[in-house]
């Protein structure tokens, strides 16, 4: 039972660079969530995707990109790191929105030089 | 603005009863109340989730006034392993709307010693 796996587990970038961190999921779930939380916080909403093919921002979607072209998986992009996007990023998945269970991965720890 | 509000942190010692408090005054008809503990370095996990009244599981209970607009996620006989953050989250499985989306608050740092 794999769940929801994200890679990479680490990551160190220098600023300028550009990385996708992917995230899958194999209970077909319709809606998947990408958060970033930084130390000592608590997880803010980057973007979100409620179907294959869509893609909605969410409360901290600035320098970040997403894609969703199979169910299956959703991508996140930094197309230019910054050091402010130092954090941990976390994926989700539910069958359903705000009142359904869903379920992370566990998380992929950025650094940006 | 924030859904839902809880105390930043809690102390505790091993054997209690914890008891964390969350206000949802503009909580929605259609909307259910959830709770995700996350330990350090992983991902959030569910814990329970109710609409009204009590509902237990072997993990926790979660009490739900009648008017809704608070909820308690009742901890029994904590030890060091349930130190944790506890976040309460509102919303509906049901409305398809940009809002209705797992927002989570700071949450509640739960400290339990020895």
């Amino acid at each position: 039972n794999a769940g929801v796996t994200q890679t990479p587990k680490f990551r160190v970038l220098k600023t300028g660079q550009s990385m996708t961190l992917l995230c899958a999921q194999d209970m077909n779930h319709e809606y998947m969530y990408w958060y970033r939380q930084d130390p000592g916080m608590g997880l803010r909403l980057i973007h979100y995707s409620v179907g294959e093919g869509t893609t909605a921002k969410g409360e901290v979607p600035d320098g970040y990109n997403v894609s969703r072209l199979k169910k299956q998986n959703f991508l996140l992009g930094l197309e230019s790191a910054a050091p402010s996007q130092t954090s941990v990023y976390f994926c989700a998945s539910s069958y359903g929105r705000g009142g359904t269970e869903a379920f992370f991965g566990q998380g992929t720890r950025l650094t940006v030089v | 603005l924030a859904k839902t509000t809880q105390p930043i942190s809690m102390d505790s010692y091993e054997g209690q009863e914890v008891n964390i408090t969350c206000s949802h005054n503009n909580i929605a008809t259609n909307d259910y109340i959830t709770w995700y503990q996350q330990f350090p370095s992983q991902g959030p996990r569910f814990i329970i989730q109710g609409y009204k009244t009590k509902v237990t599981n072997e993990v926790a209970s979660l009490f739900i006034p009648a008017d809704r607009k608070s909820s308690t996620l009742s901890l029994p006989r904590v030890s060091l392993s349930d130190t944790a953050v506890y976040y309460c989250l509102v919303g509906s499985p049901h409305t398809h709307n940009a809002g209705n989306m797992l927002t989570f608050g700071g949450g509640t740092r739960l400290m339990v010693k020895p």
